[in-house]
């Protein structure tokens, strides 16, 4: 069955500093994997997917996730938080029939100044 | 814009209560999903609906149904509801064929049963 699992229920970083947000996946198909933020009091909305193509991908805000089948990662990372990046992060991976997402549990991501 | 809109933002019911939370979605998408959040379990996946009058059980179905009987609108139903019932449930659209790449959710009701 395909999973995710996020390492870490909160992250806290301090602005300027490199942000990595760890995901680790479960499939029996070769997935396809994505990263959703969810800012306070608003829905959902994608950061960016990996669907087969370049293992490095890029997203909105500067954030970017590399593809790592030997280790079944995508992690998410930034390599200068801005106070405007705290939010929820959820990591997500298309299930085996390719109709739905699984979720992870959430990453909350605090930035200090 | 596209939009996914859900048709209470709170909502506060009794136990035992029949519950109705609406979706309406503008994009003739096939697609249409329920998920609730809550912390610290992110989002489970309820039901979802590959055509109109078609469902399927997510992970957690259990004292939930759901209708689907025009494209555009996807409901879901806690036909007794129960206080483990309190969520923020979100209703997502997708095109057919896109395995989540094009998924647009809505803003979220937040249903409070005491």
């Amino acid at each position: 069955a395909q999973s995710v699992t996020q390492l870490g229920s909160h992250v806290s970083v301090s602005e300027g500093a490199l942000v990595l947000l760890r995901c680790n996946y479960s499939s029996s198909v070769p997935p396809y994997l994505f990263w959703y933020v969810q800012y306070p009091n608003q829905g959902l909305q994608l950061l960016l997917k990996y669907t087969s193509a370049a293992t490095l991908v890029k997203g909105i805000n500067g954030f970017e996730a590399e593809f790592k089948k030997s280790e079944t990662s995508f992690h998410l990372t930034k390599p200068s938080a801005h106070m405007s990046d705290a939010a929820e992060y959820f990591c997500a991976v298309s299930n085996q029939a390719g109709t739905a997402l699984i979720f992870g549990k959430g990453t909350t991501l605090s930035v200090s100044s | 814009d596209v939009k996914v809109t859900q048709s209470s933002r709170y909502l506060v019911k009794r136990t035992g209560e029949k519950v109705f939370l609406e979706c309406v979605q503008d994009m003739d998408h096939e697609n249409m999903f329920w998920y609730r959040q809550d912390p610290g379990l992110g989002l489970r996946l309820i039901y979802f609906s590959y055509d109109v009058k078609m469902k399927e059980k997510g992970d957690i179905p259990e004292g939930y149904s759901v209708s689907r009987e025009k494209k555009e609108r996807f409901s879901l139903i806690l036909e007794s509801a129960s206080t483990n019932q309190t969520s923020m449930y979100l209703c997502a659209s997708s095109p057919t064929g896109t395995r989540g790449e094009k998924l647009f959710f809505g803003s979220g009701t937040q249903l409070s049963v005491l």
